[in-house]
């Protein structure tokens, strides 16, 4: 465990269904992030928050939903999910921006949509 | 806007060689650059960071070097394993951005 821990690892599910990712750290971090990973393509940055404060939105469809309560836990909120949006979401947690400190990943959560 | 380019894209070697990696970087006013290694259908996991004061980091066999003035690092690999197949992304970091950039990385095979 790198320190931070995604649930599930994997999940599937329709196109009608609603889901969620989770996303915990406890390193202390005050950032955190929702990439997602097709295949054989580099990561895409998807949503930051700072200090529970969302500070980007990279262009994302609104059936993904992200929601940080606090700066331990991140979740992203899935609804009405196409095939194409099949891929691995990873999570990660830094340091607050500015700061000369690495990012910390999560192993991931594989998501089929079908 | 930064752009992250690794080479090779894929590499097979031996086991047991010594093995270098490079990646360059278009915007050089960043504060750190860090390597990760990605296991297929994994998470990435860290291996060195390197401040941009910092000339390289080294951790067991692994060796990273940081050019910033012309936009390159290196990671050099001693003695490899069958264990250090994966793909290898390095990661600057910018100031005042905190889109990481994310090159395609070197996928790494070692051939026992």
């Amino acid at each position: 465990e790198t320190g931070v821990t995604q649930t599930p690892r994997h999940l599937v599910m329709g196109m009608t269904n609603k889901k969620s990712l989770k996303c915990e750290q406890h390193l202390g971090h005050n950032a955190m992030y929702w990439y997602k990973q097709s295949a054989k393509k580099p990561l895409e940055l998807m949503f930051v928050y700072s200090l529970e404060e969302r500070v980007e939105n990279n262009s994302v469809p609104s059936r993904f939903s992200p929601e940080c309560p606090n700066s331990s836990h991140l979740f992203l909120h899935l609804h009405t999910l196409q095939p194409e949006d099949s891929a691995l979401y990873l999570c990660a947690s830094s340091q607050a921006f500015g700061t000369p400190g690495g990012y910390t990943f999560g192993s991931g959560t594989r998501l089929t949509v079908v | 806007k930064q752009e992250v380019t690794q080479i090779p894209a894929a590499l097979s070697v031996p086991e047991g060689e010594n093995l270098v990696l490079n990646c360059s970087f278009t915007d050089s006013a960043i504060y750190n650059l860090q390597w990760f290694r990605q296991d297929p259908g994994k998470g990435l996991t860290s291996l060195l960071l390197i401040q941009s004061s910092q000339r390289e980091q080294t951790s067991g066999r692994l060796n990273a070097s940081l050019d910033k003035s012309s936009g390159r690092s290196t990671l050099y690999i001693a003695a490899s394993q069958p264990g250090d197949s994966a793909t290898y992304l390095c990661v600057p970091r910018n100031f005042g951005n905190e889109k990481l950039t994310f090159g395609t990385g070197t996928r790494l095979t070692i051939i026992p």
